[in-house]
């Protein structure tokens, strides 16, 4: 139980489009998602929190403009990347909050060309 | 402010040897303390964790972590390494369990035969 999915695995875009990555509690209902960005050889770093029926909670230093959250229901929350730059190139994971546990997603993989 | 220091940016150890991850955390108050192992490509497993109690926990796959207060650590360890535990380790501490976390830069495990 308790698993988490993200779509897509990997996505390639082009610099000026934007992209849309899905994070899905399969199991379970999750009240609170969270959003990871890690860089190549690098840690993860919060990006933001996720409250259903809510807005985002943005880490200091993200953009919330350039990156959209959305919470609309209790398995699902989806991030967007708007006007894509080479430099957003990274893997993007989420996790879900469920009794009191962190389950995370396989990530996703961006890249911008 | 919580902060995670992993020393070792690389280990080598050889397969049949034992391993010792190093993880030194600045908490204001008692640490929810994590260990998660990261294969290339895929999200985060979670190998063990610590709230309170025994401060020798145990993990999936054989891995053990000790927390010592007085040291600020919560070193992981395992006695026997086998070539499939190369991969990404983690160490993460949160205010709480199912909150956000705050990763470590990670320590990259190579086993050698």
């Amino acid at each position: 139980g308790a698993v988490v999915s993200q779509h897509p695995s990997r996505v390639i875009c082009k610099s000026g489009t934007s992209v849309k990555i899905e994070c899905r509690s399969l199991d379970f209902q999750a009240t609170t998602m969270f959003w990871y960005r890690q860089f190549p050889k690098q840690s993860l770093m919060l990006m933001a929190t996720s409250n259903e029926g809510s807005k985002a909670t943005y880490e200091q230093g993200v953009e919330k403009d350039k990156f959209l959250i959305n919470h609309a229901s209790l398995t699902l929350s989806t991030l967007t990347v708007t006007s894509a730059h080479p430099e957003d190139s990274s893997f993007y994971i989420c996790s879900a909050r469920f009794d009191g546990e962190q389950y995370f997603g396989p990530g996703t993989r961006l890249t911008v060309t | 402010a919580q902060s995670v220091t992993q020393p070792d940016i690389h280990i080598t150890v050889s397969e049949g040897a034992s391993l010792e991850l190093r993880c030194n955390y600045s908490y204001g108050a008692t640490p929810y303390l994590f260990w998660y192992v990261q294969s290339p490509g895929q999200g985060l497993q979670l190998l063990l964790k610590y709230f309170s109690g025994d401060t020798l926990v145990q993990g999936i796959k054989g891995f053990e972590a000790e927390f010592k207060r007085s040291q600020s650590s919560f070193n992981l360890r395992k006695p026997s390494v086998h070539w499939s535990d190369a991969a990404e380790y983690f160490c993460a501490v949160g205010s709480n369990s199912g909150y956000a976390l705050n990763f470590g830069k990670g320590t990259s495990l190579l086993v050698t035969p």
